[in-house]
Parts: structure tokens; sequence; C-alpha cells
């Protein structure tokens, strides 16, 4: 069974820029949470989407975005990036929306804001 | 907020030692625990994971323990390999979201 997939692995946009990226959960989950990884404040909840709906979102301000597709697949999008912003992007799926349900990682996109 | 730390940041171990490590959670009411394993280039892989009404849990090689009265979980890994040298991070949950630490790189020394 083919794992969690995120495209692209790698990004480099400048400050001001939108950036939009794409996590394949693994076939027959239906949940995709969405993390940022930094140094310094390891993995941080960005959102889960369950079924096409948000169902739980992390501090984050509104420029950070997600939404999911009807075969599971997420997208998150990110406006007027900052140079903050620069980190790992995890995508995580699992077969349902619970915290209490193992969830598998993919390998991140590394976004990085110059 | 939550608050999920790690006491060191860095361990390094002999291999074929024993390595312990060590995390500090803050939410008492926090009833779901998992330990992660990421290598370099890669994302989270699921260790283990131990729920709030066990205080032990076993895996292979792997062994968490959890103390509620401090708020304290640790994964013990036995006969530590090269293979074993990534970043650990633990996690909690209380079923809403996970919080996670920042993690502790270990290295195994051959």
């Amino acid at each position: 069974k083919a794992g969690v997939t995120q495209t692209p692995r790698y990004l480099i946009k400048t400050r001001g820029q939108q950036v939009t990226l794409s996590c394949s959960p693994i076939s027959g989950h239906r949940s995709v949470s969405w993390y940022q990884q930094t140094p310094g404040q390891g993995l941080q909840f960005l959102f889960e989407y369950f079924s096409e709906t948000q169902r739980n979102k992390g501090n984050f301000p509104g420029r950070f975005s997600g939404r999911q597709f009807s075969n599971s697949r997420s997208e998150m999008n990110v406006s007027t990036l900052e140079l903050g912003d620069s980190a790992l992007y995890l995508c995580a799926s699992s077969l349902i929306s619970s915290s209490y349900n193992e969830q598998f990682f993919g390998p991140g996109t590394r976004l990085t804001v110059l | 907020g939550e608050s999920v730390g790690l006491h060191l940041p860095t361990l390094s171990v002999q291999e074929g030692d024993n390595s312990i490590i060590n995390c500090a959670y803050s939410n008492s009411a926090s009833d779901y625990f998992i330990w992660y394993k990421q290598e370099s280039g890669k994302g989270p892989q699921f260790i283990i994971d131990i729920r709030s009404n066990m205080d032990k849990r076993q895996g292979q090689r792997v062994t968490v323990l959890l103390n509620k009265t401090v708020k304290h979980l640790s994964l013990q890994i036995a006969a530590t390999q090269p293979g074993d040298s990534a970043v650990y991070f633990c996690a909690e949950t209380t079923g809403n979201q996970f919080y996670f630490g920042t993690g502790t790189s270990l290295t195994v020394i051959p």
C-alpha cells in the first residue's frame, strides 16, 4: 500500500507570494492533518480535514488555509508569505477523524521563504 | 495552551547500550501519548503508544513509561543500534489534537 505523498518536496518562494501544497493520503484514509515543523517550535498543528470538512484548527493566522477533495486529497495554502513561514510542512493521514487513531506522516514539503 | 517538552535536545549513546529519552507534559487531562521517530528527510514514524490507564508498555526493543503523578513520559530503547539514530518526539492528546515536543536528537556511536 502506498504511503502518504506530498508535493512538491521542496519549494522556494519570496515574501508576499502565496503557495499551495498538496497531500495524497493512504488509500482509504479519510482524515488529513497538516503540521508545521520548525527547529524552534517543533511540530505544530495547523488543521485537520475529514470528509471535505475542517474538523479542527490550530492557532495559526488566517493566511493558512486548506481544503479537502472528495477523493480525500488535501491542499493547504499560505498567502502573503513571511520569512517565518519557512518550515517543513507535514501532512498525516488516518482512517478516521480521531486523535486516538494512528496517523501516518508523509515526507513533508520543505518551504523556504526568501 | 499545551506544553510538551523534552529534557534534553541531544543524546549520544554507544552502540549496544540502552537509551532513555524523556518527555514532560503539562496537561494532566491528556490521556493518550505517542512516541515518534523522525529520520533525516522523512516524516515522523510511529514507534509506540500508551494510554493514561497504563504506566508501562513494551514493544520490540522499546518500552514507554508513563508517570502521571509528575506528568512524565520516557522512551527506553534497548541495545541501541546505528539505525536508531534519529530525532524522537513525544506527543500527547486529550482527543482533540496532538501536541508535540520539539524532539531529542539521538546519535548512536558505533
